[in-house]
Parts: C-alpha cells; sequence; structure tokens
C-alpha cells in the first residue's frame, strides 16, 4: 500500500465539521504560500495559495489564513466530507525556491 | 486534458542497474521539476530544469541525473550510484517559481 503519509500527525474530524489544519513556516523571507492535497497512491494537487500582502484567501469550501508576525499558516476545510481524507500540506517559497512540509493526515470519521 | 503524465507507476531496479523515469507535461510550462518522497519526509528536490537545455542540482541530486532536450520531458534517471533508491518519485511543472507547481501522479521505485 501506499506508504507516504506514515509517522504523519493525524487530525480526526467528524463527518459535516469544520476541519483545521495548520502549518509553521520558517523562513520570514518567504512572500508566497500554497496548501496541496495528497490522495494515496497519487501526487498532490493544488488546493489554494496565498500572497504575503494577504492575510485572508477563500476558496470553494477552503479558507486559508496567514499570520506573518509567528510565521503561521492554516488551512481551513469547511462542512468535511469523506472525499476530503488525504495528507496536506504546506509550502513556502522565500526568494527562487520552494520548501514543503511533511504533512498532516486528515481522517474523516463517519 | 492539460497535465503531467509520469511512468511508469511502479518500477523495479535490480543491482547495479540505471533506471529512468518518464515526465511528460502539455502544459507549456518553461520549469520543471523532481522531488522525492520519504515516508514522514517533506518532498526533496532532486533536480530542476527552468528552462530547455538547462538543469540545476536540488538539495539531494547525488546518484541522480536528468535531460531537459524538449521544453515538455524531463527523464530521471536513477543510477546505479544511488544507494538508496527505493521512494515515490514525484514531477513538477511550473510558469515559473512564484507560480503552483503542478504534480504527476508519481513512480514508485522498489529494489529488486
Amino acid at each position: 500500500g501506499e506508504s507516504v503519509g506514515l509517522h504523519l500527525p493525524t487530525l480526526s474530524v467528524q463527518e459535516g465539521d469544520n476541519s483545521i489544519i495548520n502549518c509553521a513556516y520558517s523562513n520570514s523571507a518567504s512572500d508566497y504560500f500554497i496548501w496541496y492535497k495528497q490522495e494515496s497512491g497519487k501526487g498532490p494537487q493544488f488546493i489554494i495559495d496565498i500572497r504575503s500582502n494577504m492575510d485572508k484567501r477563500q476558496g470553494q469550501r477552503v479558507t486559508v489564513l496567514l499570520n506573518k508576525t509567528v510565521k503561521h499558516l492554516s488551512l481551513q476545510i469547511a462542512a468535511t466530507q469523506p472525499g476530503d481524507s488525504a495528507v496536506y500540506f504546506c509550502a513556502e517559497i522565500p526568494y527562487d525556491k520552494i520548501i514543503f512540509g511533511k504533512g498532516t493526515r486528515l481522517h474523516i470519521l463517519p | 486534458d492539460g497535465g503531467i503524465t509520469q511512468s511508469p507507476k511502479y518500477l523495479f531496479r535490480k543491482e547495479g542497474q540505471n533506471v529512468t523515469l518518464s515526465c511528460e507535461q502539455n502544459l507549456n510550462h518553461d520549469a520543471m521539476y523532481w522531488y522525492r518522497q520519504d515516508p514522514g519526509q517533506g518532498l526533496r528536490l532532486i533536480y530542476y530544469s527552468q528552462i530547455v537545455n538547462d538543469f540545476q542540482k536540488g538539495d539531494i541530486a547525488e546518484g541522480y541525473s536528468v535531460s531537459r532536450e524538449k521544453k515538455e520531458s524531463f527523464p530521471l534517471t536513477v543510477t546505479s550510484a544511488q544507494k538508496n533508491p527505493t521512494a515515490f518519485y514525484l514531477c513538477a511543472s511550473s510558469k515559473g517559481w512564484n507560480q503552483p507547481q503542478h504534480f504527476g501522479d508519481g513512480t514508485r521505485l522498489s529494489i529488486l
């Protein structure tokens, strides 16, 4: 089976509830941030992005919040569904490189 | 549909053998990347290319080689010098560094 995602922190959420996944980024020079979703056996899929001149950005059922003071990024998923089950990870882009976080597994409880 | 295609999905390597992983994109992206993904770790950059006929080493290039003869294609060779090649390999492309990277569905490489 797919071994990516082993040893990752896991967030368990009841179906229908909201999910909040957090990410602490490392480089204060980072000015662009991306959230990805990775399902088992597949490549990461772009969810939403935000640039450093914004604090909040909303998409369809997802919201990203950026707190530059404490270098913290969060992804909120509204009304979590079984199809949201995956590993979620953030990416920060300072200058000309991209740094990926290790990820959080989102587990949906029936 | 536009996207990135990686092949094969599963690959097995024998001792002392070089293997090549394919990555093709029809998104008209200039930049392409190869990453290695191991359990419990973030993606690690192997090589990247920002333009045809040019590529740069990433953080873990030893034991790997690439070529970029066409804009659409960025194959990765895992050489016999890579002593721990078992991993999930992901190819990505983007318009530029400050743009989202789009990923293929990966190739899982194992040792026989």
